[in-house]
């Protein structure tokens, strides 16, 4: 099946780690995008990248970072320069042939850190 | 200047009723698209329906709606006869430029509450 996968479902760190959520797609999508979300809040975007080995900053980058190596895959970075990273972290892709070229968006990662 | 506005935070609606989630954009981008998608309370994004700026008719899937007033950059979602499972976040968002490799900007969301 078709879709985004991202792991872990839950991640817990402690304060001043770095940690990386994955995220990998086998829709054969150009553009891939991180957004995070906190609670009764709407998705603010992090990184996009509308190409492999290109990505562009978002409404909220700082203290974060990404890669985009493969086209299939969009690794997030939370470093520990993010003052608060505490958040669901929702990545979607999509696509340019479709109907709509909506997002599709993978389950998210619940980060906690303490 | 905010890009999307939903000014509804919550809403309550009898089932098998009608609501109307509120959605107001703003951009200087003659073609955009505008997007609604459903967020229960797993955490998944479901998208629902799609509404074109040079589409000429209101979108429709199934029980949704679009209300597409463009000259009042209003683009309101209508949920016709309310089921249980319609409760959930509702966001509405909108990409500038028509290419499916831009980026989509989302309001802060509407929390609709189905009352039996």
């Amino acid at each position: 099946d078709g879709g985004i996968t991202q792991s872990p479902k839950y991640l817990f760190r402690k304060e001043g780690q770095n940690v990386t959520l994955s995220c990998e797609q086998n829709l054969n999508h150009d553009a891939m995008y991180w957004y995070r979300q906190d609670p009764g809040q709407g998705l603010r975007l992090i990184y996009y990248s509308q190409i492999v080995n290109d990505f562009q900053k978002g409404d909220i980058a700082e203290g974060y970072s990404v890669s985009r190596e493969k086209k299939e895959s969009f690794p997030l970075t939370v470093t520990s320069a993010q003052k608060n990273p505490t958040a669901f972290y929702l990545c979607a892709s999509s696509g340019t042939s479709g109907r709509y070229n909506e997002q599709f968006f993978g389950p998210g990662t619940r980060l906690t850190v303490l | 200047a905010q890009k999307i506005t939903q000014t509804q935070p919550g809403m309550f609606v009898q089932e098998k009723e009608a609501v109307t989630l509120d959605c107001t954009y703003d951009t200087s981008d003659p073609s955009y698209g505008l997007f609604w998608y459903k967020q229960p309370s797993s955490g998944e994004m479901i998208f629902l329906i799609y509404q074109g700026s040079y589409d000429q008719q209101n979108a429709t899937e199934g029980r949704y709606s679009l209300n597409f007033q463009k000259a009042r950059k209003s683009a309101n979602l209508v949920i016709s006869a309310s089921q249980l499972g319609d409760s959930a976040m509702y966001f509405c968002a909108m990409r500038e430029g028509l290419k499916g490799y831009q980026k989509v900007t989302f309001g802060t969301g509407t929390k609709l509450q189905v009352i039996p």
